[in-house]
């Protein structure tokens, strides 16, 4: 069984770093072909994908916040951790991970945390 | 690369009812399909060309035809009442999300 939770503070202040921690088991990210993804939603609006990393240390980040984030893996502790800097309460959202799998040209996500609520706000 | 989907779409009870993905990307790459209900993780329900989860109806089915891919639910159920994700990749590696489709079963 394949299982994710998102870990980090609940409440930032404004231009502070947020760091947020995704911790899996049931996979590995030695494995090719597989990811861990940072997806965020802000209340009430829709999903936004911020980043990913790969198996072989591929990353990608959101061109809108790439500027912004950092992400990393530390495949000995089944971890990927997502750094933000300069938060603002517009970054006020649920943050989710979720394994990324790849697949014969084809991606997707699955499953994901549950989900993390980030509250930016002085 | 954007990803274009309706607001809002309703359906009657058993009937069928299709939610559509539009982009420049899905002429080169396939959209993956997620369910969220209120207070909920999104779910995977539709992935690759047509390919259900493990546990997902099979009255979910997807396609996709130039630059739009489609989520089609043939005879909706009260329970599919959610928002609906497409999700695709572009060129650069990105992993952009659409909109959201807030689907209504009447």
């Amino acid at each position: 069984q394949i299982t994710l939770k998102e870990s980090g503070p609940t409440l930032v202040k404004p231009t502070q770093t947020l760091t947020l921690t995704c911790t899996f088991s049931g996979f590995s990210l030695r494995t090719s072909g597989v990811g861990v993804g940072w997806i965020r939603q802000p209340p009430g609006k829709a999903l936004e994908w911020l980043a990913v990393i790969y198996w072989d240390d591929d990353k990608r980040y959101s061109p809108s916040l790439k500027s912004r984030l950092t992400i990393t893996k530390d495949t000995s502790k089944n971890q990927v951790v997502l750094t933000m800097t300069n938060m603002d309460p517009v970054d006020t959202a649920t943050y989710f991970c979720a394994q990324r799998l790849f697949v014969s040209g084809s991606g997707w996500f699955d499953p994901w945390g549950q989900g993390t609520l980030v509250t930016v706000s002085s | 690369s954007e990803l274009t989907q309706d607001p809002a779409v309703s359906v009657a009870l058993g009937q069928t009812v299709r939610i559509t993905c539009q982009g420049d990307s899905l002429r080169n790459y396939y959209a993956s399909w997620y369910q969220q209900k209120p207070g909920q993780a999104p779910i995977l329900v539709i992935y690759g060309k047509n390919n259900r989860p493990s546990g997902i109806p099979d009255r979910f089915s997807g396609s996709s035809s130039g630059n739009t891919a489609s989520l089609t639910i043939t005879g909706a159920q009260a329970e599919d009442e959610a928002d609906y994700y497409c999700n695709s990749r572009d060129r650069s590696g990105n992993l952009p999300f659409g909109g959201g489709t807030k689907l209504t079963v009447l």
